[in-house]
């Protein structure tokens, strides 16, 4: 069965503090790996797409990266205004996205 | 670019009344809607597919007779949830894929609805 697996659920982390969060995925025929921000109340807002093992994407505070079975983002030097809950999905087929359950990311300052 | 308009952000009902959420491309014409659900502390789960023009495809255990959508334009896509009952208070949305996207390009989220059944 097709699944998409994130860790930790929740993290807390003091400003400044650098960690990474963790999607692994099992899904056949992977097209593209996901990472959105969803703040409380609000869509999912689209971070970086990944499309093969070893691609790696920064944005500001933000690096993901793809293996052939996970994907990380890593978070550099974090703000209070970091803080949201971060999705993965995996791309199955034609056009099915398969979300994580997300990791929510606390930074405190 | 890219911006998804979903109305209203939040709705109350009764039970067994039906409401109606609306779904908008903004600046794109969107040739595929996808409708989610999302209950409190869990992820998204996808609920239908649906391409303009044509009649929307259901996911496994999503009754399709209860939630009712149509796509009738290339900018609005409307989920009507039918004799609403307190199980299917959740937080609703939507996203769209552009005529000019790739299957695999991002999608692009509206802000969601509340869904709020009495």
């Amino acid at each position: 069965e097709d699944q998409v697996t994130q860790s930790p659920e929740a993290l807390r982390l003091q400003e400044g503090e650098s960690s990474s969060l963790n999607c692994s995925y099992t899904v056949s025929g992977l097209r593209g790996l996901f990472w959105y921000r969803q703040d409380p109340g609000k869509g999912p807002e689209f971070l970086f797409t990944l499309y093969s093992a070893g691609e790696e994407k920064e944005k500001e505070r933000l690096k993901a990266t793809l293996t052939k079975k996970e994907s990380f983002l890593h978070i550099t030097a974090p703000k209070p205004e970091d803080s949201a809950t971060y999705l993965c999905a995996a791309l199955q087929g034609a056009q099915k996205l398969v979300f994580g359950q997300g990791t929510r990311l606390t930074i405190n300052p | 670019g890219a911006v998804v308009s979903q109305h209203p952000s939040r709705v109350i009902c009764k039970s067994g009344t039906s409401v109606k959420i609306e779904c908008r491309s903004l600046d794109f014409q969107a040739t595929t809607m996808f409708w989610y659900r999302q209950f409190p502390k869990q992820s998204l789960m996808l609920m239908a597919t649906s391409n303009e023009g044509s009649k929307a495809t259901y996911e496994q255990g999503v009754e399709k007779d209860k939630f009712l959508i149509n796509h009738a334009s290339l900018t609005l896509s409307t989920l009507t949830v039918t004799s609403a009952h307190p199980e299917d208070s959740s937080f609703y949305i939507c996203s769209a894929r552009g005529r000019r996207s790739g299957n695999n390009s991002p999608l692009h989220f509206g802000n969601g609805t509340r869904l709020t059944v009495t």
